[in-house]
């Protein structure tokens, strides 16, 4: 089965830090995606990729920015964290059918 | 911007019944549509597809699409409690295309 690996698992950052979530897939999958997911607004988009170089913005960009800089990996960047931005991330890779997804990282901004 | 909406929130069902899960979407020009299940602590995984009007059925889990309507479903026959999840419903313009998700239904299949 596909692999999607997102690191850290668990993050608690401060209001204002700086922070990097990270994903890699070794499915050689052109598109990849960062979802939040939140009780009752259940996954929601904020930036994907088609490719090393590429990103666009999904329905929720507003505050993150994501860099692809391999086919391999795509990172979510939290420049100026603040706690509206507490949630569950899931890092998805997808070629031409299902989307593979990671298992989580699940960030506390304090 | 696309819009996903599935209904019921929650669903609960005996073992042995039927689910019946729902979901609608806005834009006209949608052509992939999956289903995908998130057991607790996991992150989803896709169950099935559907990209034709009509039934599609692999083994106790159908799905039923009608474009015209942008409207999809899925039915689980013979709910287990293993399947006890949250399920999403995914929609795409084209497989190389940003994917929208709907909010999710609960099911709970009571032994």
């Amino acid at each position: 089965e596909a692999a999607v690996t997102q690191s850290p698992r668990n993050k608690v950052a401060v209001t204002g830090g700086k922070v990097t979530l990270s994903c890699n897939q070794t499915n050689n999958h052109n598109n990849m995606y960062w979802y939040r997911q939140d009780t009752g607004h259940g996954l929601r988009l904020i930036h994907y990729s088609y490719g090393a170089g590429s990103t666009e913005k999904g329905d929720i960009p507003d505050g993150y920015k994501a860099s692809r800089p391999s086919q391999e990996n795509f990172s979510l960047i939290l420049e100026l964290a603040t706690p509206s931005q507490t949630s569950v991330y899931f890092c998805a890779s997808g070629g031409t059918e299902r989307l593979f997804f990671g298992h989580g990282t699940k960030l506390s901004v304090l | 911007q696309q819009k996903v909406q599935q209904s019921p929130e929650s669903l609960i069902v005996p073992e042995g019944g039927m689910a019946s899960l729902n979901c609608t979407f806005s834009d006209r020009n949608s052509q992939y549509f999956w289903w995908y299940r998130q057991h607790s602590g996991e992150g989803p995984k896709a169950l099935m597809s559907i990209f034709s009007n009509g039934d599609k059925k692999e083994g106790r889990f159908t799905a039923h699409l009608n474009k015209a309507s942008l409207y999809v479903s899925l039915h689980i026959k013979d709910s287990q409690p293993s399947d006890s999840a949250l399920y999403f419903c995914a929609v795409s313009r084209t497989n190389a295309y940003k994917v929208i998700f709907g909010k999710g239904t609960h099911l709970h299949v009571l032994p």
